[in-house]
């Protein structure tokens, strides 16, 4: 069965700090894995997505992703943060027809 | 231009109640899918059509059903609404069901059951 892990479920963050949000998976076929963001009140955003090819994704905001096998992880990174960047974000693993989604991850911004 | 929409808001309504809720999305998408959020924040999908066709049927109460009526329109109903329905429902649609297809989701319907 595949699944996905997000490790941490809240994330504080002093604005123009780094952040990174953390996502393992599982899955005994091809891995096609999503990042998706939830501002308050809204509906889900695409970040980015990994199909195949170059590990090191890139998506919008200035959010970039990692895929990396060895270690059936595809964590998210931003080098410096906005308060705009407070939300609600959502690793998932794509799989006969579905996104299951991770647990989600809270990143709240400080000034 | 509201990509995909969904109404109501805002549903509160009492046990036993039946409604239903609309998505409509003018993408031009094939393909079109119901999540429920809950509490937790928690994102399960629920059902998913292609061309109108039901393609994915997760295990959900028969309470629900969804009806779409064409490809840019999928709605759902619930009878005999439950406490543990309270949840934030979402559409969402994409072109096609490959595997790098994004899904664009609408804002959401709070149903409230009290």
């Amino acid at each position: 069965a595949q699944s996905v892990t997000q490790l941490d479920s809240q994330v504080p963050v002093f604005e123009e700090a780094p952040v990174e949000l953390r996502c393992n998976y599982s899955s005994s076929v091809s891995v096609y894995l999503f990042w998706y963001v939830q501002y308050p009140n809204q509906g889900l955003q695409l970040l980015l997505k990994y199909l195949s090819g170059s590990t090191l994704v890139k998506g919008i905001n200035g959010f970039e992703a990692e895929f990396n096998k060895s270690q059936t992880s595809f964590h998210l990174r931003k080098p410096s943060v906005h308060i705009s960047d407070t939300a609600e974000y959502f690793c998932a693993l794509f799989n006969d027809y579905k996104l299951s989604f991770g647990a989600g991850t809270t990143v709240t911004v400080r000034a | 231009d509201t990509a995909v929409s969904q109404t109501p808001k805002y549903l509160v309504t009492q046990m036993g109640n039946d409604k239903s809720i609309k998505c409509e999305q003018n993408l031009g998408h094939d393909t079109m899918y119901w999540y429920k959020q809950d509490s937790k924040k928690f994102l399960k999908i629920m059902f998913s059509y292609n061309n109108k066709e039901l393609i994915i049927n997760e295990t959900v109460p028969n309470r629900f059903s969804p009806k779409s009526p064409d490809k840019a329109h999928l709605n759902l109903h619930i009878n005999s609404l439950e406490l543990g329905d309270s949840a934030v429902y979402f559409c969402a649609s994409s072109q096609g069901v490959g595997t790098g297809n994004e899904q664009f989701f609408g804002p959401g319907t709070r149903l409230t059951v009290l």
